[in-house]
């Protein structure tokens, strides 16, 4: 399985866009990247994944680089309740060889007020 | 439609005795996922399961450890003789899908506490 690498954490202003980096240089062709994050005392949330292309939803966008190594999580305007661990994961689509998911320990972001 | 739902929340057990969790899923969902978060570290996937059977428990330690999904009822994590080592937050994930990493709906966890 290809490896992540997140900043442990990050602050942003309120009402400001939070970007989050994840490096996965060796993430093969037909792995996808996927985003979680866990609020305090909660379980796991799933955010948004994405193969190549650029993805958007309600709660974020994911902006993927072009040879792939690199992707970046945006939440547009965070607010205090963005506060939470974020995890970048890449595997197969729907799991693929492995149904379980693998977190890292993530970037706490922390949404200063 | 009511969320995964884990009980109980917190437990607290001597070491030697057993713990059993529980983990109702969604309704519709017949794959259960069970995950360990040890103090200041992510989730690790324990084992999954279908209806009567394990499909993947490659994350389970190799003794004291069992899971179990029957046909009627909740998932139960079952933990015997329990060590200060086995202090986590667990938690079950629910799907509908085999693998389908995007709808694997989490429960809020069973705060584990050995004594």
């Amino acid at each position: 399985d290809a490896k992540t690498t997140q900043p442990p954490s990050m602050d942003c202003a309120e009402g400001r866009a939070a970007n989050l980096p994840c490096n996965h240089s060796t993430i093969s062709g037909n792995e996808y990247v996927y985003w979680y994050r866990q609020i305090h005392s909660q379980g796991p949330q799933y955010i948004i994944h994405g193969l190549k292309n650029n993805e958007t939803n309600e709660m974020a966008s994911l902006i993927i680089t072009e040879d792939r190594k690199s992707s970046t999580l945006i939440l547009p305007h965070a607010t205090l309740r963005d506060t939470a661990v974020y995890y970048c994961i890449v595997g197969l689509h729907s799991g693929g060889g492995a149904d379980g998911l693998t977190f890292g320990k993530g970037t706490h972001l922390i949404i200063q007020p | 439609n009511a969320g995964v739902m884990q009980n109980p929340r917190h437990l607290v057990r001597r070491r030697g005795q057993e713990a059993r969790l529980r983990c109702s899923p969604m309704k519709g969902h017949s794959h259960v996922y069970w995950y360990r978060q040890l103090p200041e570290e992510g989730l690790k996937f324990m084992v999954y399961l279908q209806k009567e059977n394990i499909i993947d428990e490659s994350g389970m330690p190799k003794e004291r450890f069992s899971a179990e999904f029957p046909k009627e009822g909740p998932s139960i994590l079952r933990i015997q003789q329990v060590v200060r080592g086995d202090s986590a937050a667990y938690f079950c994930a629910s799907s509908p899908l085999r693998g389908s990493w995007e709808t694997q709906y989490f429960g809020p966890g069973t705060r584990l506490l050995v004594l």
